[in-house]
């Protein structure tokens, strides 16, 4: 069974300054790889995935990840974090089911908070 | 697109009494999950629709959930007999009929059930 690991419950970070995210799996096929995050009182939102291709992949709100096979990771990057980008932040690894779809299996999470 | 809508947002309810949640994907989204998470946690899948007919169920689903969608619009999820234990965020969220094991699901707000 497919698995997600998020190491870091809590990180703060100073406005401006760089963040990664790190997230590890474990899934024994080729794994498709999210991240999303989530603010109180909002749904997920998904800020980039991993399907194949390029190891490294551009989302919204400028994040990017890099997909590590040999790690069996996908960190999540940040070059200059902004306050608004504080939230919760999600891995998850998508597993095929019946009939098509994409069931989810999320990490625990990490909550970032921005220093002003 | 309105996005994914969830009503209630928030339920209070005694132990054992019954609640149901409702889910409205975005139009044209022909798979629906149920996802459940708790305090600190990611979230947990529970089910899956492909249109009207609901292909997977995890083990977290007991006998006492009971989901439909029996239009493939709208979905509901229904918990009888609530426990403390049901205490939880139930998110829905929705994929377009393309990708498959690659799509995008898109979340709803969630409803927060607790359970007194």
């Amino acid at each position: 069974a497919q698995s997600v690991t998020q190491p870091d419950i809590h990180i703060t970070v100073s406005e401006g300054a760089s963040l990664e995210l790190r997230c590890n799996y474990s899934y024994g096929a080729t794994p498709y790889l999210f991240w999303y995050v989530q603010s109180p009182g909002q749904g997920l939102q998904l800020l980039l995935k991993y399907f194949s291709g390029d190891t490294l992949v551009q989302g919204i709100k400028g994040f990017e990840a890099e997909f590590k096979r040999s790690q069996s990771s996908f960190n999540l990057r940040k070059p200059s974090v902004h306050w608004s980008d504080a939230a919760e932040y999600f891995c998850a690894v998508g597993a095929g089911v019946t009939g098509g779809g994409n069931k989810l299996t999320f990490g625990t999470g990490t909550q970032l908070k921005v220093e002003l | 697109d309105t996005g994914v809508s969830q009503n209630p947002r928030h339920k209070i309810t005694k132990r054992g009494q019954n609640v149901t949640f409702r889910c409205d994907p975005i139009s044209e989204h022909n798979r629906l999950y149920w996802y459940r998470q708790t305090l600190g946690q990611g979230p947990e899948f529970l089910t899956y629709f492909q249109n009207e007919a609901q292909l997977e169920k995890s083990r977290l689903l007991s006998d006492r959930f009971s989901a439909e969608r029996p239009k493939g619009s709208f979905s509901t999820l229904e918990i009888q007999r609530t426990e403390q234990g049901d205490s939880a965020m139930y998110l829905c969220a929705s994929s377009p009929p393309s990708g498959g094991s690659t799509d995008t699901q898109y979340f709803g707000p969630g409803t927060r059930l607790t359970v007194l």
